[in-house]
């Protein structure tokens, strides 16, 4: 395992349409977390699974944003309409259910909205 | 609300300095608290600090955590222009067992 996948690398996407990204985590971590994080900036929590359950969703995200884990395996995370703040770079992380240890990141992902 | 701060937000220093960056927390059923330096991509790990009071030490980089004030410091002695990065702090717990992270202190380091 090579660790925490994220695809795409980057996305460019005109306002209005709809992107969706990808995370696939260490084989073994069943938890998953999705950050945002805009230029100087720490990670934003954007919201975090258990295996498929989704247990956590930040009260700061809008309806457009919405995530999924259908198997308890990768996740994805669809931003719908974009608008030009939704512009950061979107990270993915994952940690082992149960263990007290660092999570561990994805590349992330850079959306660009024009 | 669990809630991480940082200090300083950001931080310029010369080649040799020493910096401390400061991490408050308050985190509900708290279980660690983890330092991050994070460059271009992804946040790397540098320490997680459990126990009040016991300094982790790695190289010119060392912490400590203060669970009675709950806070914790990350020391960089002779920095080095590798060392300019965003360092970020994070609480460990909640109620649902999340990753719960401050905005980070931006440490640009001068030569």
């Amino acid at each position: 395992d090579t660790g925490v996948s994220q695809n795409p690398r980057h996305k460019i996407t005109k306002r209005g349409q709809n992107v969706t990204f990808r995370c696939d985590p260490i084989s073994e971590h069943n938890r998953l977390y999705w950050y945002r994080q805009t230029l100087g900036q720490g990670p934003e929590f954007l919201t975090y699974f258990q295996n498929e359950a989704q247990l956590e969703k930040s009260r700061l995200l809008s309806d457009r944003f919405s995530a999924e884990r259908p198997k308890g395996s990768f996740s994805t995370l669809e931003i719908q309409r974009t608008e030009q703040g939704d512009s950061a770079m979107y990270l993915c992380a994952s940690s082992p259910r149960g263990q007290n240890t660092e999570a561990f990141f994805g590349q992330g992902t850079r959306l660009t909205v024009v | 609300e669990d809630k991480v701060v940082q200090s300083p937000l950001s931080l310029v220093v010369h080649e040799g300095d020493t910096v401390t960056l400061n991490c408050s927390y308050e985190v509900t059923n708290f279980r660690s608290l983890l330092w991050y330096k994070q460059e271009k991509k992804a946040p790397t790990f540098l320490f997680m600090l459990t126990s009040s009071g016991i300094e982790k030490k790695s190289g010119r980089l060392s912490s400590i955590l203060d669970k009675k004030e709950l806070f914790s410091i990350l020391n960089i002695t002779a920095t080095q222009t590798g060392d300019s990065a965003i360092y970020l702090c994070e609480g460990y717990g909640g109620a649902t067992n999340k990753l719960i992270f401050g905005t980070g202190t931006l440490l640009a380091v001068q030569p």
